[in-house]
């Protein structure tokens, strides 16, 4: 497709159930990112990818946040053991290099934890 | 901490008036600034760019100007129409692989 997909769009689950959402960048890009946006709030940087390079995992928020970047392309943002605060839309970003370049975004996904 | 910051949540304007956007950041590093655009259940949209060498940046209906000496960002639409209706975030480039957003203008056009 022409701009970064994410699915699903929605994703209703319960506490304590483990997720993952998907991220399907453009082709070609090399960096990825994942944010988290909480209601009315900005965006908080979770993780970053870049080529083959370990990933930037600074941002995560505790070790049940983890993700992968399979191949370059594909990334999957896991969510392990659900609390309710894990609520919030999560968005994937990508741009074709890092740094100065803009990074553009799909329409994320809305998760909510029961 | 370093952050970036916007001076009014809320923005209120008639169709047909201009805009203005502020945001305010405190990192003199940070070299490089994005406006995005972000419609109701959408993911934030590239609306301009600028570089820190630069002060003046101008696309469609849009400029953007940055104020090193102050730190300022502003975005400023011309001639705003309903469809500009949205949450606008500034985001800088402090660190050179991330970027770090402000918490948004709600920007309401009446027509």
């Amino acid at each position: 497709g022409a701009g970064v997909s994410q699915s699903p769009s929605n994703k209703v689950t319960e506490k304590g159930k483990d997720v993952e959402l998907r991220c399907d960048p453009i082709s070609g890009h090399t960096a990825l990112y994942w944010y988290r946006q909480s209601l009315g709030q900005g965006l908080e940087f979770l993780i970053y990818f870049q080529g083959n390079s370990a990933p930037d995992k600074s941002g995560l928020p505790s070790d049940r946040f983890s993700a992968e970047r399979t191949g370059g392309s594909v990334s999957t943002l896991t969510i392990q053991r659900t609390q309710q605060e894990d609520s919030a839309v999560y968005l994937c970003a990508s741009s074709l290099v890092p740094g100065n370049q803009p990074q553009h975004f799909g329409d994320g996904t809305r998760l909510s934890i029961l | 901490g370093e952050s970036v910051g916007l001076h009014l949540p809320t923005l209120s304007v008639q169709e047909g008036d201009n805009s203005i956007i502020n945001c305010a950041y405190s990192n003199s590093a940070s070299d490089y600034f994005i406006w995005y655009k972000q419609e109701s259940g959408k993911g934030p949209q590239f609306i301009i760019d600028i570089r820190s060498n630069m002060d003046k940046r101008q696309g469609q209906r849009v400029t953007v100007l940055l104020n090193k000496t102050v730190k300022h960002l502003s975005l400023q639409i011309a001639a705003t129409q309903p469809g500009d209706s949205a949450v606008y975030f500034c985001a800088e480039n402090k660190d050179f692989n991330k970027f770090y957003f402000g918490s948004g203008t709600k920007l309401n056009v009446k027509p």
